[in-house]
Order: C-alpha cells, then structure tokens, then sequence
C-alpha cells in the first residue's frame, strides 16, 4: 500500500459528460501528480501541483482540469467526455526532498461509453 | 525533446535466468533516471534511481541498474528471475526539478516456470 488513495475505482459514464477524480496524497506529501495511462499514448504526464499551487503541466487538454485543495488533496475533472477519454487516471505524490520518488495511487478506471 | 525509449515491447525468460529490460533516454543536462514496476490492476511502484554517483545502482526486490553515460541507457538487470517479477516496467526520467516525469512505453516481462 502506498498511502496515496484514489476514488473511485471505477467510473462508467457516457460520452458528454463530466466526471470529477478524487486523490490524497501520502500523509506529508505536498506534491501531487496526475498521470493518464491508455493503450494507445502510453504514461503520459498531465499536471503537477504543489501545496496548492500548479506546478508543471504536460499533454492536459483544455477539457480536463485540476486542483489541490488546503488539505492537499486533488482532484481531476474531465469534461465534455469522448470515447477516447476512457484510460486509467493515476495520482501519485512525493515529498519535497525526493520530487522524483513518486507514490502511486492504484488509479481510476474510466470507461466512457 | 526530452524522451525515454524502452526498445522492447515484451521481454520473455525462463525461472531462474537472468533478466534484462532496456532503457534508452535523451534528456539535457545530467539525468535522473528512473525504473518503476506496475502489476496488473496496480499503479505504479518505484524500483530504483540514479541520480549521480556509482553506475551500478540496487534497488527493491533484488533489481538492479545499469548507467552507462556515453550509451545513454538505464538497463534494468537481475540475475535470476522469478515468476511473481512478470510485471509491466517502466523506466522514466526526470525532466524538471519539481519531479516531472517522462515516461518510457513499458516493457511487459513475462517469467515462465
């Protein structure tokens, strides 16, 4: 167990819609990470925040967003779903002295129909 | 650009033998590097690094790595491979200082009895 959780497990929801992915980090991490893990694009970096604060962003879209919240949780909304959203969504979060030592979460799997 | 390539889609061997997964990688400056692990329905855990200091770097579950500068690789290795190491590999880099990572495309290794 990595101490990061992520809620839901699982989401199945339709084309058009919106979902919002829960993550807290480690207890003591204030960097949070979100990966998007698909068949097609492989682990692809999306944002990073620290203590609530954005950090770095990667291959996000414009639909999607995040933040993190003064208890150092995230969260990830994805909007206006497309099929090709389906992908499993990880967090994970490190300390500051270790930035590259991320903790994974054990993902969202999200099937968009 | 910044990027990691893991040659190898699929990595197969016997118990017992030993096991080597590839990592190239481009990055400016001096790498951090990176091996992480995935077993199905897990997110990511970490493996080992190499920041700076001895090539040979030991990591968890008795893997280690390669960093051979002037080829630019990070190969995994570990002299005898056992069945429960059939995972999902992935080697990474780091590519800022906040702890981005870019991520190779996996190697899946498959040990057989």
């Amino acid at each position: 167990d990595s101490g990061v959780t992520q809620t839901p497990k699982h989401l199945i929801t339709a084309t058009g819609q919106r979902v919002t992915l829960r993550c807290s980090p480690r207890s003591g991490d204030l960097s949070v990470y979100w990966y998007q893990q698909s068949l097609d694009q492989g682990l692809q970096f999306l944002i990073q925040y620290y203590n609530g604060e954005e950090r770095a962003k990667g291959n996000i879209l414009e639909r999607f967003s995040a933040q993190q919240f003064p208890d150092l949780h995230s969260e990830l909304n994805l909007s206006s779903l497309e099929l090709g959203d389906s992908a499993l969504y990880f967090c994970a979060s490190s300390a500051i002295s270790s930035p590259s030592e991320q903790f994974f979460g054990p993902g969202t799997r999200l099937t968009v129909l | 650009a910044q990027s990691v390539a893991q040659p190898e889609d699929q990595v197969n061997v016997a118990e017992g033998n030993p096991l080597t997964v590839k990592c190239t990688y481009s990055v400016s400056g001096n790498p951090y590097l990176f091996w992480y692990v995935q077993y199905p329905n897990r997110g990511l855990q970490f493996l080992l690094k190499y920041i700076t200091g001895d090539n040979l770097v030991k990591g968890s579950y008795g893997f280690e790595a390669e960093f051979n500068k002037s080829q630019t690789s990070f190969h995994l290795k570990k002299p005898s491979a056992l069945v429960s190491d059939s995972a999902l590999y992935f080697c990474a880099a780091q590519t800022d200082s906040w702890g981005k990572l870019q991520f190779g495309a996996g190697t899946q290794v498959v040990v057989t009895p």
